[in-house]
């Protein structure tokens, strides 16, 4: 089975501290995604990577960037956190295909809270 | 992505079939049907997708209208571990980014 594991299920971090949250797959997927969760608002995706070292920006990257070194791993940073920025965050990877076949999958999240 | 809408919640009894319908009518050729859930406290699970026809696995059936702009998720027997927030997503590709509307509840009473 497709494990996607995240570093942590909550974090507290004050305003103004770099925050990163980890995340690791272990299929060889090579597309991974952050997104954030909230009340009435959905997912939103933050950025994703379909490689190593390759980044796309989503539809809220604003405040946030990510790094992929190796392939497993995709990580999100929070440069400065800000209260805006509590959310649940969720890593998902997926296969790359151009077809419709290739389902993401999800980890447990990560429930981050600025003080 | 083509715009998907979905009935904000909806109630089912245990051990009866759950239909979950799903507006696409904007839906283009090439883009899939995707189910997706939420259990509360967890990440996203993939349930079913679909292109024209109809499609069955171990979890539920999709059933896609013949026009494609519309279709209906079936949990055959609910339980009350199907309690779940329930989304209707149609995408080109998983491979590409997901976008999430605000799903449907879906609460399975005894």
């Amino acid at each position: 089975d497709v494990k996607v594991t995240q570093s942590s299920r909550y974090l507290v971090k004050r305003t103004g501290e770099k925050v990163f949250l980890e995340c690791v797959q272990d299929m060889d997927h090579e597309n991974m995604f952050w997104y954030r969760q909230d009340p009435g608002l959905g997912l939103r995706l933050i950025y994703f990577s379909y490689d190593v070292k390759m980044k796309e920006k989503g539809d809220i990257p604003e405040g946030y960037s990510v790094s992929r070194e190796k392939k497993e791993r995709f990580s999100l940073i929070l440069e400065s956190a800000s209260t805006n920025q509590t959310s649940m965050y969720l890593c998902a990877s997926s296969l790359l295909g151009l077809a419709g076949d290739n389902e993401q999958f999800f980890g447990p999240g990560t429930r981050l809270t600025v003080l | 992505d083509a715009k998907t809408t979905q009935p904000t919640s909806m109630d089912c009894a245990e051990g009866r079939a759950a239909n979950l319908p799903c507006n696409h009518s904007t839906i283009s050729g090439n883009e899939y049907v995707y189910w997706y859930r939420q259990i509360h406290s967890q990440g996203p699970q993939y349930i079913i997708h679909g292109l024209k026809n109809n499609e069955t696995n171990e979890m539920a059936s999709l059933i896609i209208t013949e026009d494609r702009k519309s279709s209906t998720l079936i949990l055959p027997h609910a339980t009350l571990r199907d309690t779940a927030v329930y989304y209707c997503i149609a995408s080109k590709a998983a491979g590409n980014k997901l976008t999430f509307g605000g799903g449907t509840r879906v609460l399975v009473k005894p």
